[in-house]
């Protein structure tokens, strides 16, 4: 089991470009989470997903957007860097939405907006 | 409004000495609490979760917290800190109420000297 895995480990943008990151979970998850991450600002919950086919805003979306086409999948987009969404971006998933479950996270995408 | 304090963002502690590091959380109804272990380059790994029952906690790699509900707090606990223990450490919370919505702390740095 490969767990929660992720593309790119580490990418460089211009302002104004854009990118897709991908998740990958093996754990037949339903539920599946995107996070960043900041100094001092511990996680912060950008989309997430309870299913194949559906997405949910989370706290920060402003700026990004997502797609769960598969259910092992799970991408997070931005249409249009900008240097405030630099940051380390993680993936997570867990079996379901219960309070108790489990997250289990990906290793990390590092973004740097120039 | 669920929230979540680490008020240490380091903890310094030789090897071989007991290590705590603190958290305070803050919901409005029953919590669970969770912490997590991130090493360098890596994604978060689940340590342990108070969800109901024995105050104390026993999680992975020796770890141990203590879950106070008069004091609103689960500190994370070692008996005797490894300098392999060095990492950045997340307290997490969730409303019992409240279903997969996780609020995550700063994050506390953790350093063991040998």
């Amino acid at each position: 089991n490969a767990g929660v895995t992720q593309t790119p480990k580490f990418r460089v943008l211009k302002t104004g470009q854009s990118m897709t990151l991908l998740c990958a979970q093996d754990m037949n998850h339903e539920y599946m989470y995107w996070y960043r991450q900041d100094p001092g600002m511990g996680l912060r919950l950008i989309h997430y997903s309870v299913g194949e086919g559906t997405t949910a805003k989370g706290e920060v979306p402003d700026g990004y957007n997502v797609s769960r086409l598969k259910k092992q999948n799970f991408l997070l987009g931005l249409e249009s860097a900008a240097p405030s969404q630099t940051s380390v971006y993680f993936c997570a998933s867990s079996a379901n939405g219960m309070s108790q479950e489990t997250q289990y996270f990906g290793p990390g995408t590092r973004l740097l907006v120039l | 409004a669920q929230s979540v304090a680490q008020p240490e963002d380091q903890v310094n502690v030789a090897e071989g000495n007991p290590l705590t590091v603190k958290c305070t959380y803050s919901v409005s109804g029953n919590p669970y609490l969770f912490w997590y272990v991130q090493y360098p380059n890596r994604g978060l790994q689940f340590l342990l979760k108070y969800i109901t029952g024995d105050n104390l906690v026993k999680g992975s790699y020796g770890f141990e917290a203590e879950f106070n509900k008069s004091q609103t707090s689960f500190h994370l606990k070692k008996p005797s800190a490894l300098v392999s223990d060095s990492a950045l450490y997340f307290c997490a919370v969730r409303d019992v109420t409240g279903g997969f919505k996780t609020i995550f702390g700063a994050g506390t740095r953790l350093f063991v000297k040998a």
